[in-house]
């Protein structure tokens, strides 16, 4: 079974707008990261946030973290179509591998 | 670095032939996996090495997949005989650590008839 699991599955947006991705997971995590996909091309990794992080930025990108809950969003503010991408959260529970979630479609339309 | 390599991009080949991916990971690298992704299940891991040893193949979904890294710059995953369900992009990754920052190949997308 996934690790983790993003909501929603699916986004659509306009362009400038923001996007803001959720991610649960089931076990106690060491850290958590956000990676992209583009269609037909491997993930790209995209931020990571540590267990004792509540918030972390980079760009556009704003990442928190609330273990209490087993959460996480990512927010893209004032997209371009170029975010135009699936987006997965990825935890890592000290297995030594990480543990990707279904992952949510982001459409930005111009 | 040229980023993690995988050969080849794209395999379409009969159920009961013999398939082979391979995978070399970036330089320095002391973790090297291999992921599947399809529609139904996502990506799943299915094997990672260690400083070139096998640590997890629980992942692994049958005898018919086998995975071997001879050394710190190869890695191969084999299936044999194939099977129609086999299908899917097969994605290599490699990271300095376990738990850090994952560096993905363009995965091989396998097409089994």
């Amino acid at each position: 079974s996934q690790q983790g699991e993003e909501d929603p599955q699916a986004l659509s947006i306009q362009e400038g707008e923001n996007a803001t991705m959720n991610c649960s997971y089931k076990t106690s995590i060491n850290n958590l990261q956000w990676y992209r996909q583009n269609s037909g091309r491997g993930l790209v990794h995209l931020i990571l946030i540590r267990s004792n992080e509540r918030e972390k930025h980079s760009g556009r990108l704003r990442v928190t973290l609330d273990t209490s809950k087993k959460s996480s969003s990512l927010l893209i503010t004032a997209s371009r179509a170029a975010d135009t991408a699936s987006y997965f959260c990825a935890t890592d529970t000290g297995r030594r591998a990480l543990t990707f979630g279904s992952g949510t479609r982001l459409q930005v339309q111009p | 670095d040229a980023g993690v390599i995988q050969s080849p991009r794209h395999e379409v080949t009969e159920m009961g032939q013999e398939v082979t991916l391979r995978c070399k990971p970036i330089s320095g690298h002391d973790y090297l996996f291999w992921y599947r992704q399809t529609m139904m299940r996502g990506l799943e891991l299915l094997i990672y090495f260690n400083n070139n040893v096998p640590i997890d193949d629980s992942g692994m979904p049958e005898d018919r997949f086998s995975a071997k890294m001879p050394n710190a710059s190869f890695s191969t995953l084999k299936i044999q005989p194939s099977e129609p369900r086999d299908s899917a992009v097969y994605f290599c990754a490699s990271s300095l650590e376990g738990w850090t920052e994952a560096f993905f190949g363009q995965g091989t997308r396998l097409t089994v008839v």
